[in-house]
C-alpha cells in the first residue's frame, strides 16, 4: 500500500543528544513536510522539501535539521540546540494541494 | 498576517446528534484554499476537503457538510448523524501552496 511511514513511533532524548525521525513516502510525491504538534496548538511547520536536494526552513526551524538525498526520505534531525523538543512530529507528502500524513513520531525527553 | 480561529477546544455530543465545527479565518490574499483535516486517535492527519476562495458553494458529502461563507470569513463543518467513529480531532486549515495556516483544532467525542 502507497503511503507515508514515520518510525520510531516513541523516542526518547537525553539532554544533549541529537536524534533523528525518519520518514519514507512511497506516493512518488515531490514535496514532504516536518511538522511539530504540541498539545492544544495547530500543526507548525519546521521544514518542507520541493525537490530532491532541496529544502527550506518553515516557521519553527530553530534547533532542527533535514535532508532530502532521496526521493522518498526526509529524515528530520532534532538537535540538542532544541530546548524543548517534546512534542508529536509529523512527516508530510503532498499532491498539488493535498497532504498526505504518516502516524507520527511521540519525542519526549529522559 | 494570515490566521485561523477554532474558537471551540472540545465538543461532546451523544451519537446521532448533528454537529457543527467552527472555522475562522483571517487573510488578504484574493485567492486561497481551506481545509478540513482530521486526526484520528492513531495519528495520522486524513484529509476531508478543500474549498478555493472562488467557490462558496456548499458541500455534502455523505453525513458531512462543509458551509463556506466569504462574507463571515467562515468556513464550518456539520457532521449529521454523528456517530462514534467521528471521535477526532478535526484541523481546519488556510493557505496554498507548501505552507498551511492550521486552527488550534476541535476535539470532538461522540458519546455512544
Amino acid at each position: 500500500d502507497g503511503g507515508i511511514t514515520q518510525s520510531p513511533k516513541y523516542l526518547f532524548r537525553k539532554e544533549g543528544q541529537n536524534v533523528t525521525l525518519s520518514c519514507e513516502q512511497n506516493l512518488n510525491h515531490d514535496a514532504m513536510y516536518w511538522y511539530r504538534q504540541d498539545p492544544g496548538q495547530g500543526l507548525r511547520l519546521i521544514y518542507y522539501s520541493q525537490i530532491v536536494n532541496d529544502f527550506q526552513k518553515g516557521d519553527i526551524a530553530e534547533g532542527y535539521s533535514v535532508s532530502r538525498e532521496k526521493k522518498e526520505s526526509f529524515p528530520l534531525t532534532v538537535t540538542s540546540a532544541q530546548k524543548n523538543p517534546t512534542a508529536f512530529y509529523l512527516c508530510a507528502s503532498s499532491s498539488g494541494l493535498k497532504l498526505f500524513f504518516g502516524s507520527g513520531t511521540q519525542l519526549s525527553v529522559l | 498576517a494570515q490566521k485561523v480561529t477554532q474558537a471551540q477546544t472540545e465538543i461532546s455530543v451523544v451519537e446521532k446528534e448533528d454537529v457543527t465545527l467552527d472555522c475562522v479565518y483571517e487573510t488578504r490574499d484574493t485567492t486561497y484554499y481551506l481545509f478540513w483535516y482530521k486526526q484520528p486517535p492513531s495519528g495520522e492527519l486524513v484529509f476531508l476537503i478543500r474549498r478555493n476562495s472562488f467557490d462558496e458553494q456548499n458541500e455534502i458529502s455523505g453525513r458531512y457538510s462543509w458551509n463556506f461563507q466569504k462574507s463571515t470569513s467562515s468556513f464550518n463543518f456539520t457532521i449529521t448523524a454523528s456517530q462514534v467513529v467521528d471521535s477526532a480531532v478535526y484541523f481546519c486549515a488556510l493557505g496554498g501552496n507548501y505552507q498551511l495556516i492550521w486552527g488550534a483544532g476541535t476535539k470532538l467525542i461522540i458519546k455512544p
